[in-house]
């Protein structure tokens, strides 16, 4: 079955230490997204790509890096330099422009010890 | 003024009941919206799509009004399955969609 996949589920790292999120998608979709979620708010977004080798800042991307050297993966680096690290974070793509909505993995939640 | 503006809850109803939620966007040129669901620590999955002669499916119909920005998302017979967090989500056309924050429902027995 085609789908996102998040790995791993649940993380948990200590302070000062950059992480490194997975996400891969076998829907053949050439746009893939990350978002950020914290307890009772709305998605962040923090970088995406519509396109291999290229991607755009979100309205949250300090303290965060990507690479989209295929189209099937977009991995999240949160690096130390993020602030509050803590969160849900969810991975989405879309076929192109999202006109027709996204699709989600099942995110990974992100705990700094 | 935020993008998407969602009353956040929550919205306490008995089973059987019919509750209507609302959101408005403040960008004139969005040109899809979508209602997603959100289950507790879990993703958002899309619900439906919102097209501006209005949907249907099933119990759930969406509205669209662009001359007041406003979407809205009616639930009929309500289950306590339906208990969730209903998201707004509007393409403002800049390659991203937008999500307001979401309105918790709860349906008690």
């Amino acid at each position: 079955d085609g789908g996102i996949t998040q790995s791993p589920k649940y993380l948990f790292r200590k302070e000062g230490q950059n992480v490194t999120l997975s996400c891969e998608q076998n829907l053949n979709h050439d746009a893939m997204y990350w978002y950020r979620q914290d307890p009772g708010q709305g998605l962040r977004l923090i970088y995406y790509s519509q396109i291999v080798n290229d991607f755009q800042k979100g309205d949250i991307a300090e303290g965060y890096s990507v690479s989209r050297e295929k189209k099937e993966s977009f991995p999240l680096t949160v690096t130390s330099a993020q602030k509050n690290p803590t969160a849900f974070y969810l991975c989405a793509s879309s076929i192109g422009q999202p006109g027709y909505g996204y699709t989600f993995g099942s995110g990974t939640r992100l705990t700094i010890v | 003024r935020k993008e998407v503006e969602q009353d956040p809850g929550p919205f306490n109803v008995p089973e059987g009941a019919t509750v209507a939620f609302n959101c408005t966007y403040s960008n004139s040129a969005s040109q899809s919206f979508f209602w997603y669901r959100q289950d507790c620590r879990k993703e958002p999955k899309l619900l439906m799509s919102v097209y501006s002669s209005g949907n249907e499916d099933g119990r759930f119909t969406a509205q669209l009004n662009r001359a007041s920005q406003y979407i809205s998302l009616l639930i009929r017979d309500s289950k306590l399955s339906d208990s969730a967090t209903y998201l707004c989500v509007v393409n403002t056309g800049f390659q991203k969609l937008v999500f307001g924050t979401g309105t918790r429902l709860l349906v008690s027995p």
